[in-house]
């Protein structure tokens, strides 16, 4: 089933501008994470926010987390064309231990105009 | 750096045929992954393992199976191809409830 939710599911910006984007989950979590696929490639961590937490930063990335609302939103600041790709929540299930898969969004695809 | 390789880029196979992924990761992860990603439907779970001979079902298991005989390596098999298992298959592995690592993938197509 799915668990996280993207929105939007498209976005397209100007280089330099801000790239936010939005993901909504259903159940508790125990951590959160963002990944970035570029077109027919694998995917590629970008940050994880444990359920404590309610920000992160790294690099030109922002991450909060709102576990009231369960929500999530990812930053990317100063935008570069390499940017362009799909950026996709993923929420690793509070299932009372043991590992479990991620449950991954739809997707965002952002494309970063020149 | 964690190293997951899948055995395939791309893939072409008949229907009915018995096909088998490869994923290897080079880090002693405990856990490891199968996930399948379709337009408009994102990435699903297939099936994982959290140890050696250990395997869990995931959302869609049915059509494949799983094997992992050492650490290192988690096979995904279509025991009978079909043309709906077109997809591409993403293997991914960590460590207890952190980060998971993804190889490149695989595109397979079944004619």
């Amino acid at each position: 089933s799915q668990q996280g939710e993207e929105d939007p599911q498209a976005l397209s910006i100007q280089e330099g501008e801000n790239a936010t984007m939005n993901c909504s989950y259903k159940t508790s979590i125990n951590n959160l994470q963002w990944y970035r696929q570029n077109s027919g490639r694998g995917l590629v961590h970008l940050i994880l926010i444990r359920s404590n937490e309610r920000e992160k930063h790294s690099g030109r990335l922002r991450v909060t987390l709102d576990t009231s609302k369960k929500s999530s939103s990812l930053l990317i600041t100063a935008s570069r064309a390499a940017d362009t790709a799909s950026y996709f929540c993923a929420t690793d299930l509070n299932s009372g231990g043991g590992a479990d898969g991620l449950t991954f969004g739809k997707g965002t695809h952002l494309i970063i105009q020149p | 750096d964690v190293k997951v390789t899948q055995s395939s880029r791309y893939l072409v196979k008949r229907t009915g045929e018995k096909v088998f992924l490869e994923c290897v990761q080079d880090m002693d992860h405990e856990n490891m992954f199968w996930y399948r990603q379709d337009p408009g439907l994102g990435l699903r779970l297939i099936y994982f393992s959290y140890d050696v001979k250990m395997k869990e079902k995931g959302d869609i298991p049915e059509g494949y199976s799983v094997s992992r005989e050492k650490k290192e390596r988690f096979s995904l098999i279509l025991e009978s191809a079909s043309t709906n298992q077109t997809s591409m298959y993403l293997c991914a592995s960590n460590i207890g409830l952190d980060t998971q690592y993804f190889g490149p993938g695989t595109r397979l197509t079944v004619l």
